[in-house]
């Protein structure tokens, strides 16, 4: 299948600090991706969906301002936490579409985020 | 809008024994059914999907799945696991028309003891 890269696995980050999340998908045009987060021992939840050169649509209770989500070229997303707290350590996961009428989704590897 | 509801959190069985993970799901249009596997700290992986066609699906390491639109499940089966099929795994639910973002089951937690 096809590759999801994302970057960085780990991150520690001081607490007031920003910190950016890379999602490339490598061997082929995502015109859809879609950023997931992860708490522990729990289901993934979907934070919003970015399509290619337009705004993210953000699911219902996240803060479009703290998360920032650019989806500038078909092959790069990258999530931006603004002024992260302790209490936005989590598991983050993004996952890339290809077009047509339906294909599969991709996942990347995810990233640990921890604010202290 | 969709939902899933995987009824068992965990699973414990014995290595080269059957297993069934249950799913069950609830949406008012039509939908794509998939299983994923994820191993810790990682992204997830897909093991089968159901778009169309046979109810039966069979995917990645022996795993299959049933679709039954009448009971609304999709359940994931395997004849016989083995140590490396501990893993967290994850049902989940896209409507067939317009964004097609998945929707996930709370996932099932299957432990395979020797």
């Amino acid at each position: 299948g096809a590759v999801v890269s994302q970057h960085p696995s780990r991150v520690i980050c001081k607490s007031g600090t920003s910190v950016k999340i890379e999602c490339r998908s490598l061997d082929f045009q995502a015109t859809t991706m879609f950023w997931y987060r992860q708490f522990p021992k729990q289901s993934l939840m979907l934070m919003a969906t970015s399509n290619e050169g337009s705004k993210a649509t953000y699911e219902q209770g996240v803060e479009k301002d703290k998360f920032l989500i650019n989806h500038a070229s078909l092959t790069l997303s990258t999530l931006t936490v603004t002024s992260a707290h302790p209490e936005d350590s989590s598991f983050y996961i993004c996952s890339a579409r290809d077009t047509g009428p339906y294909t599969e989704a991709f996942f990347g590897q995810g990233t640990r985020l921890t604010v202290v | 809008a969709q939902s899933v509801t995987q009824l068992d959190s965990q699973v414990p069985v014995f290595e080269e024994a059957p297993v069934e993970l249950r799913c069950n799901y609830s949406s008012s249009v039509s939908v794509y059914l998939f299983w994923y596997v994820q191993y810790p700290n990682q992204g997830l992986q897909l093991l089968l999907k159901y778009l169309s066609g046979s109810t039966l699906v069979k995917g990645i390491n022996g795993f299959e799945a049933e679709f039954n639109k009448s009971q609304t499940s999709f359940h994931l089966r395997k004849p016989s696991v083995h140590i490396s099929d501990t893993a967290e795994y994850f049902c989940a639910v896209s409507d067939s028309q317009g964004a097609q973002k998945l929707v996930f089951g709370q996932g099932t937690r299957l432990t395979i003891n020797p």
